[in-house]
């Protein structure tokens, strides 16, 4: 059973520019959660998605958007990038959604220069 | 405002030497505490969910607890593969939203 893919892995962005990160959940889950993690804040909540519609979400500016396609993969986007923002991000796919965290990717590791 | 406290930030026990990590918790309607484990360079990997004190969960070497506020991730008879960063996350619900808070680990070393 295939797990969590997020792509790319590793990304080198300029301050200014904008990103977009992608996420496949396991087959048949239909949660997908997005964390951003830094040494300093630890995994921070950025948005939740289930059945393509964005059911939660965290404490971030409006730059950081995803959304959720009908295949269940997801993207999130970042424009307008800050130094601030170099970060892993971290997608977690769930079956239904009551242990949204249960799954987590290997995450993409973006540098913002 | 959830938050979530992990102590202590780094323990180094001998193989076999048995502790306790700590996780105190405030959130607004709990809706689940979860552990995780996360290795260096890898994405956290699911342990346990509880969602009512007194419940207790166990798998292999490792127990949690939960009580109104705080949960205890116990670990038995620890292996160094044992070695990682253990996370606690809470599940809050407030204002129509859920939010997950995670606290900023405990980075366990277990020596052979």
């Amino acid at each position: 059973k295939a797990g969590v893919t997020q792509t790319p892995r590793y990304l080198i962005k300029t301050r200014g520019q904008q990103v977009t990160l992608s996420c496949s959940p396991i087959s048949g889950h239909r949660s997908v959660s997005w964390y951003q993690q830094t040494p300093g804040q630890g995994l921070q909540f950025l948005f939740e998605y289930f059945s393509e519609t964005q059911r939660n979400k965290g404490n971030f500016p409006g730059r950081f958007s995803g959304r959720q396609f009908s295949n269940s993969r997801s993207e999130m986007n970042v424009s307008t990038l800050e130094l601030g923002d170099s970060a892993l991000y971290l997608c977690a796919s769930s079956l239904d959604g009551e242990v949204p965290e249960a799954f987590f990717g290997q995450g993409t590791r973006l540098t913002v220069v | 405002e959830d938050q979530v406290t992990q102590s202590p930030e780094a323990l180094r026990l001998q193989e076999g030497e048995s502790s306790s990590l700590n996780c105190s918790y405030t959130v607004s309607g709990l809706r689940g505490l979860f552990w995780y484990r996360q290795d260096p360079g890898k994405g956290p990997e699911f342990l346990f969910t509880l969602y009512s004190a007194g419940e207790e969960k166990e798998k292999e070497r490792l127990k949690a607890t939960l009580t109104k506020k705080e949960s205890f991730l116990h670990i038995t008879a620890p292996k160094p593969e044992d070695s990682a960063t253990y996370l606690c996350a809470v599940r809050g619900s407030s204002g129509g939203y859920q939010k997950v808070t995670f606290g900023t680990g405990t980075k366990l070393q277990v020596i052979p």
